[in-house]
Protein backbone atom coordinates (compact mmCIF):
# COMPACT_ATOMS: atom_id res chain seq x y z
CA UNK A 1 0.00 0.00 0.00
CA UNK A 2 2.98 1.89 0.37
CA UNK A 3 2.73 4.90 -1.58
CA UNK A 4 6.61 6.25 -2.23
CA UNK A 5 8.90 3.59 -1.24
CA UNK A 6 12.83 3.61 -0.84
CA UNK A 7 15.04 1.17 -0.07
CA UNK A 8 17.27 0.61 1.96
CA UNK A 9 15.73 2.19 5.20
CA UNK A 10 19.70 2.26 6.77
CA UNK A 11 22.72 2.14 5.04
CA UNK A 12 26.21 2.47 6.99
CA UNK A 13 29.11 1.62 5.18
CA UNK A 14 32.79 3.14 4.89
CA UNK A 15 34.01 6.22 3.29
CA UNK A 16 35.22 5.15 -0.44
CA UNK A 17 32.49 3.42 -1.32
CA UNK A 18 29.55 2.82 -3.87
CA UNK A 19 25.70 2.25 -2.80
CA UNK A 20 22.66 2.64 -4.24
CA UNK A 21 19.37 3.78 -2.97
CA UNK A 22 16.10 2.64 -4.89
CA UNK A 23 13.05 4.40 -5.11
CA UNK A 24 9.50 3.49 -6.15
CA UNK A 25 6.01 5.24 -6.44
CA UNK A 26 2.77 3.54 -7.04
CA UNK A 27 0.91 6.69 -6.89
CA UNK A 28 0.85 7.11 -10.99
CA UNK A 29 2.94 10.02 -10.68
CA UNK A 30 4.96 11.73 -13.32
CA UNK A 31 7.22 13.20 -11.48
CA UNK A 32 10.07 12.29 -9.12
CA UNK A 33 12.82 14.02 -6.77
CA UNK A 34 15.49 13.42 -4.67
CA UNK A 35 15.80 15.37 -1.41
CA UNK A 36 19.00 16.01 1.28
CA UNK A 37 18.32 16.51 4.64
CA UNK A 38 21.23 17.21 6.34
CA UNK A 39 22.04 17.15 10.66
CA UNK A 40 19.66 20.32 11.00
CA UNK A 41 16.52 19.26 9.06
CA UNK A 42 17.56 21.51 6.11
CA UNK A 43 16.13 20.00 3.05
CA UNK A 44 17.85 20.71 -0.43
CA UNK A 45 16.37 19.08 -3.55
CA UNK A 46 18.96 17.39 -5.21
CA UNK A 47 17.72 16.37 -8.48
CA UNK A 48 14.10 15.67 -10.35
CA UNK A 49 12.97 13.29 -13.10
CA UNK A 50 9.82 14.36 -15.53
CA UNK A 51 8.39 10.88 -17.43
CA UNK A 52 12.28 9.84 -17.15
CA UNK A 53 13.78 13.08 -18.22
CA UNK A 54 15.99 15.20 -16.06
CA UNK A 55 14.07 18.83 -15.46
CA UNK A 56 16.38 19.75 -11.87
CA UNK A 57 20.05 18.89 -11.32
CA UNK A 58 20.94 20.60 -8.36
CA UNK A 59 24.95 21.41 -7.73
CA UNK A 60 25.92 18.41 -6.88
CA UNK A 61 28.93 16.12 -7.13
CA UNK A 62 29.40 14.57 -9.77
CA UNK A 63 29.60 11.20 -7.72
CA UNK A 64 25.81 11.35 -7.37
CA UNK A 65 23.99 9.99 -10.72
CA UNK A 66 20.36 9.46 -10.54
CA UNK A 67 18.72 6.57 -12.88
CA UNK A 68 15.26 6.50 -13.89
CA UNK A 69 14.61 3.17 -15.83
CA UNK A 70 10.74 3.78 -15.72
CA UNK A 71 8.43 6.89 -14.55
CA UNK A 72 7.69 4.65 -11.17
CA UNK A 73 11.46 4.48 -9.71
CA UNK A 74 13.93 6.78 -9.46
CA UNK A 75 16.92 5.52 -8.22
CA UNK A 76 20.30 7.28 -6.56
CA UNK A 77 23.50 6.09 -6.87
CA UNK A 78 26.96 7.55 -4.91
CA UNK A 79 30.16 6.72 -5.95
CA UNK A 80 33.51 7.91 -3.57
CA UNK A 81 31.14 8.02 -0.53
CA UNK A 82 32.63 10.85 1.78
CA UNK A 83 32.08 12.00 5.33
CA UNK A 84 29.93 14.58 4.33
CA UNK A 85 27.51 12.41 2.35
CA UNK A 86 25.96 11.23 6.17
CA UNK A 87 22.16 12.77 5.87
CA UNK A 88 18.80 11.40 4.77
CA UNK A 89 17.61 10.95 1.71
CA UNK A 90 14.31 11.70 0.42
CA UNK A 91 12.52 10.44 -2.38
CA UNK A 92 9.01 11.90 -3.97
CA UNK A 93 6.74 12.03 -6.50
CA UNK A 94 4.07 14.44 -7.52
CA UNK A 95 1.52 14.28 -10.36
CA UNK A 96 3.17 16.77 -12.42
CA UNK A 97 5.97 18.96 -12.40
CA UNK A 98 3.80 22.31 -12.41
CA UNK A 99 3.39 22.03 -8.56
CA UNK A 100 1.08 19.47 -7.43
CA UNK A 101 2.27 18.67 -3.97
CA UNK A 102 4.80 16.43 -3.37
CA UNK A 103 4.74 12.97 -1.58
CA UNK A 104 7.30 11.72 0.09
CA UNK A 105 9.08 8.34 1.47
CA UNK A 106 10.25 7.62 4.48
CA UNK A 107 14.10 8.43 3.76
CA UNK A 108 17.16 6.69 3.73
CA UNK A 109 19.74 7.11 6.64
CA UNK A 110 22.87 7.24 5.47
CA UNK A 111 26.10 6.95 7.82
CA UNK A 112 29.72 7.11 6.44
CA UNK A 113 31.96 5.47 8.79
CA UNK B 1 17.05 33.77 -5.11
CA UNK B 2 14.34 32.38 -3.62
CA UNK B 3 14.56 32.06 0.17
CA UNK B 4 11.80 30.57 2.77
CA UNK B 5 12.57 31.50 6.33
CA UNK B 6 10.28 30.45 9.61
CA UNK B 7 11.00 30.32 13.44
CA UNK B 8 12.84 27.25 14.25
CA UNK B 9 10.49 27.26 17.85
CA UNK B 10 7.39 26.69 19.04
CA UNK B 11 6.52 26.24 21.98
CA UNK B 12 2.57 25.33 23.30
CA UNK B 13 0.40 23.81 25.82
CA UNK B 14 -2.11 21.21 25.12
CA UNK B 15 -5.22 22.60 24.21
CA UNK B 16 -4.11 25.80 22.92
CA UNK B 17 -3.54 27.31 19.10
CA UNK B 18 -0.83 26.84 17.66
CA UNK B 19 0.34 29.33 14.85
CA UNK B 20 3.17 29.40 12.80
CA UNK B 21 4.49 31.65 10.95
CA UNK B 22 6.85 31.89 7.22
CA UNK B 23 8.25 33.94 4.98
CA UNK B 24 9.26 33.87 1.46
CA UNK B 25 10.79 35.96 -1.77
CA UNK B 26 9.48 34.32 -4.54
CA UNK B 27 6.78 36.39 -5.86
CA UNK B 28 6.00 33.92 -8.74
CA UNK B 29 4.89 31.00 -6.30
CA UNK B 30 2.28 29.26 -7.54
CA UNK B 31 1.89 26.82 -4.90
CA UNK B 32 2.54 26.83 -0.97
CA UNK B 33 2.64 24.12 1.15
CA UNK B 34 2.82 22.77 4.71
CA UNK B 35 4.36 19.49 5.88
CA UNK B 36 4.95 17.84 9.21
CA UNK B 37 7.52 15.94 9.84
CA UNK B 38 7.77 13.49 12.87
CA UNK B 39 11.02 11.91 14.53
CA UNK B 40 12.42 8.91 11.80
CA UNK B 41 9.74 9.55 9.33
CA UNK B 42 9.04 11.55 6.06
CA UNK B 43 7.43 14.69 5.36
CA UNK B 44 3.46 14.31 5.20
CA UNK B 45 1.59 16.63 3.71
CA UNK B 46 -0.37 18.53 6.29
CA UNK B 47 -2.13 21.22 3.68
CA UNK B 48 -1.70 23.39 0.67
CA UNK B 49 -2.86 26.66 -0.82
CA UNK B 50 -2.53 27.99 -4.14
CA UNK B 51 -1.27 31.62 -4.47
CA UNK B 52 -4.40 33.21 -5.84
CA UNK B 53 -6.60 32.21 -2.39
CA UNK B 54 -6.03 34.05 0.84
CA UNK B 55 -7.14 31.39 3.33
CA UNK B 56 -8.08 27.55 3.39
CA UNK B 57 -9.75 25.46 6.48
CA UNK B 58 -9.15 21.97 6.80
CA UNK B 59 -10.69 20.77 9.99
CA UNK B 60 -8.25 21.90 13.21
CA UNK B 61 -5.63 23.37 10.38
CA UNK B 62 -6.06 27.18 8.81
CA UNK B 63 -3.83 28.51 6.51
CA UNK B 64 -3.49 32.19 5.83
CA UNK B 65 -1.54 33.85 2.65
CA UNK B 66 -0.71 37.42 2.81
CA UNK B 67 0.73 37.64 -1.05
CA UNK B 68 0.96 41.16 -0.61
CA UNK B 69 3.90 40.29 2.29
CA UNK B 70 4.95 37.32 1.09
CA UNK B 71 3.68 35.61 4.36
CA UNK B 72 1.75 32.79 5.20
CA UNK B 73 0.97 31.30 8.63
CA UNK B 74 -0.55 27.68 10.08
CA UNK B 75 -2.95 27.69 12.68
CA UNK B 76 -3.52 24.25 14.57
CA UNK B 77 -6.08 24.38 16.87
CA UNK B 78 -6.73 22.44 19.58
CA UNK B 79 -3.57 21.58 20.08
CA UNK B 80 -2.92 18.30 21.16
CA UNK B 81 0.73 16.20 22.02
CA UNK B 82 0.49 14.61 18.55
CA UNK B 83 0.66 17.64 16.84
CA UNK B 84 4.44 17.49 18.41
CA UNK B 85 6.72 17.87 15.23
CA UNK B 86 8.49 20.05 13.06
CA UNK B 87 6.23 22.11 10.33
CA UNK B 88 8.05 23.06 7.15
CA UNK B 89 6.66 25.82 5.12
CA UNK B 90 7.41 25.08 1.52
CA UNK B 91 6.52 27.31 -2.05
CA UNK B 92 6.55 26.27 -5.44
CA UNK B 93 7.79 28.47 -8.09
CA UNK B 94 10.16 27.14 -10.64
CA UNK B 95 11.49 24.50 -8.07
CA UNK B 96 10.02 23.45 -5.15
CA UNK B 97 11.84 25.80 -1.52
CA UNK B 98 11.74 24.55 1.59
CA UNK B 99 12.09 26.29 4.63
CA UNK B 100 14.42 25.02 7.69
CA UNK B 101 11.45 23.66 9.79
CA UNK B 102 9.76 25.13 13.17
CA UNK B 103 9.73 22.69 16.20
CA UNK B 104 6.81 22.22 18.01
CA UNK B 105 6.70 21.55 21.28
CA UNK B 106 3.47 20.98 23.05
CA UNK B 107 3.07 20.63 26.90
CA UNK B 108 0.48 18.73 28.56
Amino acid sequence: DTAVSQTPKYLVTQMGNDKSIKCEQNLGHDTMYWYKQDSKKFLKIMFSYNNKELIINETVPNRFSPKSPDKAHLNLHINSLELGDSAVYFCASSQDSEGQPQHFGDGTRLSIL
Amino acid sequence: GEDVEQSLFLSVREGDSSVINCTYTDSSSTYLYWYKQEPGAGLQLLTYIFSNMDMKQDQRLTVLLNKKDKHLSLRIADTQTGDSAIYFCAERGFKTIFGAGTRLFVKA
